[in-house]
């Protein structure tokens, strides 16, 4: 069974303040997805990274992979009361029965005060 | 491209009946689709993995026979709850992984239902 540890847990801060969420596994990942999800409702891909060692920016917002493919963070720059919202880190599993499966940390609710 | 709709996104309903969840791909073909269980401020939890033609696979801890997860074709999954309790009350979130997602492996999210059981 894979694990992917999520941190922190809760995130509250001020506009304009930069954030690193962390996932963490002693397992290997084909792929680690990170989602934004707002109450009720679907989380919504933010991005999907694939390659040991990759950086993905989008706007405020940097992924990293780890160079083992076992870890990710999320760094977000200036942060926006829009930023607000339960981000999620899964990690695709590398093949046999689990194939196409997701282990999701638990989340970290940010919350932007402005 | 890669939207899912979930339909109902709201559903009250009395204990005992059941009830059924629609989970579409709209624009993609879906050889896969997942089942989702949410509590909240908590992350999701894996209920069942569906498979176009073939039976699901559950979770541990998921009764088949409670959660009846049908795939009938490529753009569609059906979550029912049979004989629904209060405790079944949640938040409940299909995805689908395209035909096409190779090592990528996503997976997009449907809109989620809302079901209470009262």
């Amino acid at each position: 069974t894979q694990l992917l540890e999520q941190s922190p847990q809760f995130l509250s801060i001020q506009e304009g303040e930069n954030l690193t969420v962390y996932c963490n596994s002693s397992s290997v990942f084909s792929s680690l997805q990170w989602y934004r999800q707002e109450p009720g409702e679907g989380p919504v891909l933010l991005v999907t990274v694939v390659t040991g060692g990759e950086v993905k920016k989008l706007k405020r917002l940097t992924f990293q992979f780890g160079d083992a493919r076992k870890d990710s963070s999320l760094h977000i720059t200036a942060a926006q009361p829009g930023d607000t919202g339960l981000y999620l880190c899964a990690g695709a599993d590398a093949g046999g029965t689990s194939y196409g499966k997701l282990t999701f940390g638990q989340g970290t609710i940010l919350t932007v005060h402005p | 491209g890669a939207v899912v709709s979930q339909h109902p996104s709201r559903v009250i309903c009395k204990s005992g009946t059941s009830v059924k969840i629609e989970c579409r791909s709209l624009d993609f073909q879906a050889t896969t689709m997942f089942w989702y269980r949410q509590f909240p401020k908590k992350s999701l939890m894996l209920m069942a993995t569906s498979n176009e033609g073939s039976k699901a696979t559950y979770e541990q801890g998921v009764e088949k026979d409670k959660f009846l997860i049908n795939h009938a074709s490529l753009t569609l999954s059906t979550l029912t709850v049979t004989s629904a309790h209060p405790e079944d009350s949640s938040f409940y979130i299909c995805s689908a992984r395209p035909r096409t997602s190779g090592d990528y492996n996503e997976q997009f999210f449907g809109p989620g239902t809302r079901l209470t059981v009262l």
